[in-house]
């Protein structure tokens, strides 16, 4: 399994484009790269997946590079409602084969 | 459309006692998880099914275990609940496997237990 590396933390202000990067060296030929949000006391909610280059829908964008070794998750303009965790999973055959790992908190300021 | 429902939403136990939490969804999808999250971690997975009078351990079964006797229903119980059982526990469900793409895992509100 594919396992991927997040920043613990991130600080934003209210309308920035905010970036986080995930790490997956030893992604698979077959895997895909998934984004999920999730608010305090809530489930985990699908934001974003990608396989190569760029992914974009009305929440975020997903730009994954060439050797596909690392993704970045794009939020633009960022309000105060972004602040979540934010997790990054590597996998191709469904859910009981990806994990979810600590994520990236977000924190969004005034 | 009510999407992944799971109940209760909130429980206290003794140590010893049992208890079975039930998740339920509408969309008819195929494959059904159970996790569980501790304070400031991520989820690990418990136990699974890919469908129907089908179920497979997860990361962390221990304690645990599943029954999927209906598509729409997966179960969870805890047999002699422990201290170290105390979380949130997540149901989610997804559409069947299929190659490439990892299907998008729709996930329920949560039941927080607590075992004394």
């Amino acid at each position: 399994l594919a396992k991927t590396t997040q920043p613990i933390s991130m600080d934003s202000y209210e309308g920035q484009e905010v970036n986080i990067t995930c790490s997956h060296n030893n992604i698979a030929t077959n895997d895909y790269i998934t984004w999920y949000q999730q608010f305090p006391s809530q489930g985990p909610r699908f934001i974003i997946q990608g396989y190569k280059t760029k992914v974009t829908n009305e929440v975020a964008s997903l730009f994954i590079p060439a050797d596909r070794k690392s993704s970045t998750l794009s939020l633009p303009r960022v309000s105060l409602s972004d602040t979540a965790v934010y997790y990054c999973l590597v996998g191709n055959t469904g859910g009981f084969k990806t994990i979810f790992g600590a994520g990236t908190r977000l924190f969004v300021k005034a | 459309n009510a999407g992944v429902t799971q109940t209760p939403k909130f429980r206290v136990l003794k140590t010893g006692q049992s208890m079975t939490l039930l998740c339920a969804q509408d969309m008819n999808h195929e494959y059904m998880y159970w996790y569980r999250q501790d304070p400031g971690m991520g989820l690990r997975l418990i136990h699974y099914s890919v469908g129907e009078g089908t179920t497979a351990k997860g990361e962390v079964p221990d304690g645990y275990n599943v029954s999927r006797l209906k598509k729409q229903n997966f179960l969870l119980g805890l047999e002699s609940a422990a201290p170290s059982q105390t979380s949130v526990y997540f149901c989610a469900s997804s559409y069947g496997y299929g190659t490439g793409a990892t299907y998008e895992q729709y996930f329920g509100p949560g039941t927080r237990l607590t075992v004394t």
